[in-house]
């Protein structure tokens, strides 16, 4: 699996977009980007997932550049709630393909 | 519907012991994965079962094994514990086995202290 490399910490404002980034620039043609959350104390949740297209769902918007070497994650408007370490993970789909390799991720602190 | 559940939710056992953790997957869902959690780290991947057979492990000492029973809930087990292995230990249930369109959900884990 690709490796990836996200920064280790952020601050947003309450209310403004949070914009995560990660960058992975030996990423295979066969190789998703995920990303989960894990908010303290919990286990992580997953956000999102993509290939090369943008995505969107009701959590969160992923960019994926057109080179797929980096991506973003986007959280429209940051609540207190968003606090969390975001992970973003590469992994091949199919055969095989039954774990996650977590990073140390981005530590994102939502201010109000 | 209830979500993957973890028993028990702490635990401290002693250096030498052994522990059984517990994991009850989502309704309808086939795989269990184990993670380990050390503080400060993202999770590790330890073991995968689907239908009650080992799909993938990890790089963990043969002190860790695991097992899946016929309703689909699993056991993780760990022998001579080590000062090391205190960690928040992580379930996770899927579908099938493979990743496909969706991801994993997780359990809130045990959180185990070896003293």
């Amino acid at each position: 699996d690709a490796k990836t490399t996200q920064p280790p910490s952020m601050d947003c404002a309450e209310g403004r977009a949070a914009n995560l980034p990660c960058n992975h620039s030996t990423i295979s043609g066969n190789e998703y980007v995920y990303w989960y959350r894990q908010i303290h104390s919990q286990g992580p949740q997953y956000i999102i997932h993509g290939l090369k297209n943008n995505e969107t769902n009701e959590m969160a918007s992923l960019i994926i550049t057109e080179d797929r070497k980096s991506s973003t994650l986007i959280l429209p408007h940051a609540t207190l709630r968003d606090t969390a370490v975001y992970y973003c993970i590469v992994r091949r789909s199919g055969a095989g393909s039954y774990q996650l390799t977590f990073g140390k991720g981005t530590k994102l602190s939502v201010i109000p | 519907d209830a979500g993957v559940t973890q028993s028990p939710t702490h635990l401290i056992k002693t250096r030498g012991q052994h522990v059984t953790l517990r994991c009850s997957p989502i309704s309808g869902h086939k795989s269990v994965s184990w993670y380990q959690q050390v503080l400060g780290q993202g999770p590790q991947f330890i073991f995968q079962y689907y239908e009650k057979e080992e799909r993938g492990r990890g790089n963990f000492p043969d002190r860790f094994s695991a097992r899946q029973f016929p309703n689909y809930s699993s056991e993780l087990n760990v022998n001579a514990l080590l000062l090391g292995d205190s960690a928040l230990y992580l379930c996770a249930s899927s579908p099938e086995s493979q990743l496909f369109n969706y991801g994993y959900t997780f359990g809130s884990g045990t959180r185990l202290t070896v003293v």
